[in-house]
């Protein structure tokens, strides 16, 4: 079962563009959303995260908007940049009270292109 | 300071043959996930530690897979008789103690089962 699907698959925006990721989730039991960067060869790194007793979150270029009711949340890049091509997951975890770890689901991901 | 690494950073393994993937996570972490990646997906989960005990092995496909932790710093994930379906990219991931916070990843071990 995907319980984090992710679109678009891929994007390509222009230097200085706004580039927008979605992602919606099943489960409402989920209370941590992190968006995370993969380069290639690389694993994964934390962009930025939040959490459901907020709507917007923003930091620099980045910006987290979510939408509780709706069970979306998406990434909003700024003034895309080439070095921000890359490779955007969103992902959500729930508190399992130890057991679990907060362990990390993840959606499909987005291949991000900026062209100078 | 360093952060998690993993190693080896490729595999090549025949099929039916087991394979050995070591993860070092940060020094101090509690707790150590591994999740499998297949080329062009997100990662999915495997198992999971808290320290030396492994609390969730939910994610593990098949008991050809078998993880451990025996010291509480760096973990091992075994598979036995490899098949052609294990071919992904391993990732080891830790975190300093027990709440929702940020996972830090290794590079991944890149294995291809012929």
């Amino acid at each position: 079962q995907q319980q984090v699907k992710q679109s678009p698959q891929s994007l390509i925006v222009q230097k200085g563009g706004i580039s927008i990721i979605n992602c919606a989730y099943e489960n409402t039991a989920f209370d941590y959303f992190p968006w995370y960067q993969q380069f290639p060869g690389k694993g994964p790194a934390l962009l930025i995260a939040i959490r459901p007793d907020v709507s917007e979150k923003k930091e620099g270029r980045f910006t987290i908007s979510f939408n509780k009711s709706a069970k979306q949340f998406s990434l909003h890049i700024m003034d895309s940049q080439p070095g921000d091509s890359a490779t955007y997951f969103c992902a959500a975890s729930h508190d399992g009270g130890g057991t679990s770890g907060s362990r990390l689901t993840f959606g499909e991901g987005t291949q991000l292109t900026v062209n100078p | 300071g360093a952060g998690v690494s993993q190693s080896p950073r490729y595999k090549v393994a025949k099929r039916g043959q087991d394979v050995a993937l070591r993860c070092d996570p940060i020094s101090g972490h509690v707790s150590l996930f591994w999740y499998q990646q297949a080329l062009g997906q997100g990662p999915e989960f495997l198992t999971y530690f808290q320290n030396e005990a492994q609390l969730d092995k939910s994610g593990l496909p098949s008991d050809r897979f078998f993880a451990e932790r025996p010291e509480g710093s760096v973990s091992t994930l075994k598979i036995q008789r490899t098949q052609q379906e294990d071919s992904a990219v391993y990732l080891c991931a830790s975190k300093p103690g027990l709440a929702q916070e940020t996972q830090y990843f290794g590079p991944g071990t890149r294995l291809l089962v012929l």
